[in-house]
């Protein structure tokens, strides 16, 4: 089936040192996607989104890129921060049968901050 | 409340037995998810609700697990004659409405089945 997937399932960075996080989603049809925020023990944490009609969005410290002529999402964090280190997911909001709001998520990148 | 609530944090039950899992949503939030979790995946989709009724229940494994939402807030998520393999996180959500608007997750319920 289809399925949002990560290109790297581990990145390390030095602290202060920018980050980026990629994901590619195979299905065209998704309208809406999210990056989520995973810390041991803890359920995921909305980090930014992007709607389709959009190719960058810019948060605190993080900015969203989408290319929907590759498929392909992007997660930057500038100047990352030991507390940054976490597990990054994207996820694609799959429109099927009408108005689902189905989250589909890939498997995830750890990112690992070295002080 | 402030944030989605999960309770219990743990579980543990033995092979066989049933159980129960519940959420308390953002209050005023609508729609309900919940979503399975095994160690270094990312969280599987179960089921979907809006208001009362369960508007996408495509990723229920099998038939031994049922969830429902009879007024609209709390979720209870129910497995029958649990297995091994359903030792997982379970984790809930909820957001506002339709449409494209955030999910905010809760901490899960950690169920072990022995």
């Amino acid at each position: 089936g289809e399925s949002v997937g990560l290109h790297l399932p581990t990145l390390s960075v030095q602290e202060g040192d920018n980050s980026i996080i990629n994901c590619a989603y195979s299905n065209s049809a998704s309208d809406y996607f999210i990056w989520y925020k995973q810390e041991s023990g803890k359920g995921p944490q909305f980090i930014i989104d992007i709607r389709s009609n959009m190719d960058k969005r810019q948060g605190q410290r993080v900015t969203v890129l989408l290319n929907k002529t590759v498929k392909h999402l992007s997660l930057q964090i500038a100047a990352t921060q030991p507390g940054d280190s976490a597990v990054y997911f994207c996820a694609e909001k799959v429109r099927e049968r009408g108005a689902t709001n189905k989250l589909i998520f890939g498997t995830g990148t750890l990112l690992a901050v070295q002080p | 409340g402030a944030g989605v609530s999960q309770t219990p944090s743990n579980k543990v039950t033995e092979k066989g037995k049933y159980v129960e899992l519940r959420c308390d949503p953002i209050s005023g939030h609508t729609a309900l998810y919940w979503y399975r979790q095994s160690l270094g995946q990312g969280p599987e989709f179960l089921i979907y609700f809006q208001g009362t009724g369960a508007a996408d229940d495509s990723g229920l494994p099998n038939d031994r697990f049922f969830a429902v939402r009879p007024e609209g807030s709390v979720s209870t998520l129910k497995i029958q004659r649990t297995e091994r393999g359903d030792s997982a996180v379970y984790l809930c959500a909820s957001s506002q409405g339709q449409g494209n608007t955030e999910a905010f997750f809760g901490q899960g319920t950690r169920l072990t089945v022995v």
